[in-house]
């Protein structure tokens, strides 16, 4: 098993480009969720998809959309970059809601 | 919703020391506390998690402690090993925010040989 998978590793955008982050498991998992990650903030949940067909903002929404393409494929859509979304993303998938979370290896994101 | 904060954010110790990493949250409906592990360039790790059903949880060197009175845990690590450096993440989640992990700042452990 692959785990929790996602593309591209690196990205390098400039400003008012769009792009989109794919994330896939293969563990057969319920619910998944994208992450933003910068220094000195630990994690932020950005949406969180809790069953195929159902997606939910997280804490940091605003400039992000998502889509829940089936059970196995979590998008995340940039559509005009911006410098504030220099980040690291996760992707990462839990059986259900509320049991234990597992990451992928991350998408360095940096927009000029 | 919830907050967690994390204490210390760096954190330094000579092999076969204890290292102790502390969290706070603010939702008392939160019954679900993990702690992460990642290694540079790396996504986080599952290392241990505990649910406020219990008061502490223990897995060789790890353990995790819970104290929902005072809405905190955390987490310790015996004898340490320089394969133990990496940064540390406690989260919670449940109640109002359930499904919804909320993380703390992130721990800097280094382990000295």
């Amino acid at each position: 098993n692959a785990g929790v998978t996602q593309t591209p590793k690196f990205q390098v955008l400039k400003t008012g480009q769009s792009m989109t982050l794919q994330c896939a498991q293969d563990m057969n998992h319920n619910s998944m969720y994208w992450y933003r990650q910068d220094p000195g903030m630990g994690l932020r949940l950005i949406y969180y998809s809790a069953s195929e067909g159902t997606t939910d903002k997280g804490e940091v929404p605003n400039g992000y959309n998502v889509s829940r393409l089936n059970k196995r494929e979590f998008s995340l859509r940039l559509e005009s970059a911006a410098p504030s979304q220099t980040s690291v993303y996760f992707c990462a998938s839990s059986e259900v809601a509320n049991l234990e979370q597992y990451f992928g290896p991350g998408t360095r994101l940096t927009v000029t | 919703g919830e907050n967690v904060e994390q204490h210390p954010s760096t954190l330094s110790v000579q092999e076969g020391d204890s290292a102790v990493i502390k969290c706070t949250y603010s939702d008392s409906a939160s019954n679900y506390f993990p702690w992460y592990k990642q290694e540079l360039g790396k996504g986080p790790q599952l290392i241990i998690d505990i649910r406020s059903n219990v008061g502490e949880k223990k897995d060789q060197r790890i353990a995790v402690t819970l104290n929902k009175t005072a809405k905190h845990f955390s987490l310790h690590i015996t004898e340490t090993q320089p394969e133990d450096s990496a940064v540390y993440f406690c989260a919670a989640t449940g109640g109002t925010s359930y499904g919804k992990l909320t993380f703390g700042q992130g721990t800097i452990l280094t382990v000295h040989p």
